[in-house]
């Protein structure tokens, strides 16, 4: 157990629909990041947070948005979902800036899973 | 850009068999190297590491050397056992800028008794 907690762990919606992907971070870590697992793409950064702040942006839609709360837990907003959005998402966390340097573990949590029909 | 990749799956070994994954990786930056590996069900977990060139990461009898002139990473182990099935990424991150990480597309190991 990583600590990183997703929530829901399987997702089922239509296309056109709006879902809310949810990722509670290991206790202490600021930094939350957001990574898509799909067959087609493999798996790809989608943004990072630090400690309530965007701080990097990878392959993410527009269709696409994130949060991260003052608690620390993020959430994964996907709207107007086509079919090629289904994947399993994950979270990771890590504690950021420790020492002087960001490149500290990521821990991952075991992902959302997510079909759209 | 930076890119990393995997030699193509599936591959299917015998238990006590010597496993090999192929990696190499482009960066326009230093990048550290990492093998993740991902059970059934389950989320990725970092297996070894290693930050700088000759570097060596190892761990739960699987070993990684950081060739800088090759741009390789390979991932082997002496002596594979059934526990070892699942699917294993190879993963870079420049130590500048974003912390992202870069993942190969994933080698799925099974692992026969």
């Amino acid at each position: 157990d990583s600590g990183v907690t997703q929530t829901p762990k399987h997702l089922i919606t239509a296309t056109g629909q709006r879902v809310t992907l949810r990722c509670s971070p290991r206790s202490g870590d600021l930094s939350v990041y957001w990574y898509q697992q799909s067959l087609d793409q493999g798996l790809q950064f989608l943004i990072q947070y630090y400690n309530g702040e965007e701080r990097a942006k990878g392959n993410i839609l527009e269709r696409f948005s994130a949060q991260q709360f003052p608690d620390l837990h993020s959430e994964l907003n996907l709207s107007s979902l086509e079919l090629g959005d289904s994947a399993l998402y994950f979270c990771a966390s890590s504690v950021g800036l420790a020492g002087g340097r960001w490149d500290n573990e990521q821990f991952f949590g075991p992902g959302t899973r997510l079909t759209v029909l | 850009g930076n890119s990393v990749t995997q030699m193509e799956g599936p591959v299917t070994l015998s238990e006590e068999a010597f496993l090999t994954i192929n990696c190499t990786y482009t960066a326009t930056g230093y990048p550290s190297l990492f093998w993740y590996v991902q059970y059934p069900g389950e989320g990725l977990q970092l297996l070894l590491k290693a930050t700088k060139a000759d570097d060596k990461g190892s761990n739960k009898g699987f070993e990684a050397t950081y060739r800088k002139e090759t741009t390789s990473f390979h991932l082997e182990k002496g002596s594979v056992q059934v526990s070892d099935s699942a699917v294993y990424f190879c993963a870079l991150r420049l130590i500048q800028g974003a912390q992202k990480l870069v993942f190969g597309q994933g080698t799925r190991l099974t692992i026969n008794p």
